[in-house]
């Protein structure tokens, strides 16, 4: 069973860059099975999606985050990661990891997420 | 970026009674749409996919259809696990993926 866990700070203060890192247990993110892609979600608010990776480290950013993210996979470990960087209060939200499928971008298996709260 | 616009925010239902979530795109998507389940404290869960394609271990109370720009879910028999907030996602055109802002299934 593919599983993902999502592991990083829980504060960042604000101008500085959130990383988080996603495990991925289950499967081989070399598998070419799936893109690797992370999500979030204000508190109280809805879905966003920040970007993907695949096994080859083509990456796909929403436009709206483009200039401040970077996502990278790390195959030796089986992770892959989200840098965001200039952060403000805008970017406190519960960040999850994510699998995308290749044919249709359906996010079939999730993490659990992990809340990231920016302040000082 | 295509938006996606959900209807109504809030739905009050009865345990028992048909629930019908509605999903407008801001330009066609074809039959490009999922549907997600996610209950408080949880990470969302996949229902449907191409606009009517129930995920693995998806209850066949839950149903999708439509095409282009208007999709509907419906269950069919709203049980107490059933309450929860949902959400449409399509991936016609991305990036970005986009999600409509949800609707809450609550209890009457």
């Amino acid at each position: 069973q593919l599983q993902l866990q999502e592991s990083g700070p829980g504060l960042v203060k604000p101008s500085e860059t959130l990383s988080l890192t996603c495990t991925v247990s289950g499967d081989s993110i070399s598998s070419r099975s799936f893109y690797w892609g992370w999500i979030r979600q204000p508190p109280g608010k809805g879905l966003e999606w920040i970007g993907n990776v695949y096994y080859n480290g083509r990456t796909y950013y929403n436009p709206s985050l483009k200039s401040r993210v970077t996502i990278s996979v790390d195959t030796s470990n089986n992770q892959f990661s989200l840098k965001l960087s200039s952060v403000t209060a805008a970017d406190t939200a519960v960040y999850y990891c994510a699998t995308e499928g290749l044919v249709s971008s359906t996010l079939g298996y999730w993490g659990q997420g992990t809340l990231v709260t920016v302040s000082s | 970026e295509i938006v996606m616009t959900q209807s109504p925010a809030t739905l009050s239902v009865s345990p028992g009674e048909r629930a019908t979530l509605s999903c407008r795109a801001s330009q066609s998507v074809n039959s490009n749409l999922a549907w997600y389940q996610q209950k408080p404290g949880q990470a969302p869960r996949l229902l449907i996919y191409g606009a009517s394609t129930r995920a693995t271990g998806i209850p066949a109370r839950f149903s999708g259809s439509g095409s282009g720009t208007e999709f509907t879910l419906t269950i069919s028999s709203l049980q107490s696990e059933d309450f929860a907030v949902y959400y449409c996602q399509q991936y016609n055109n991305w990036p970005p993926i986009t999600f409509g802002g949800g609707t809450k299934v609550e209890i009457k």
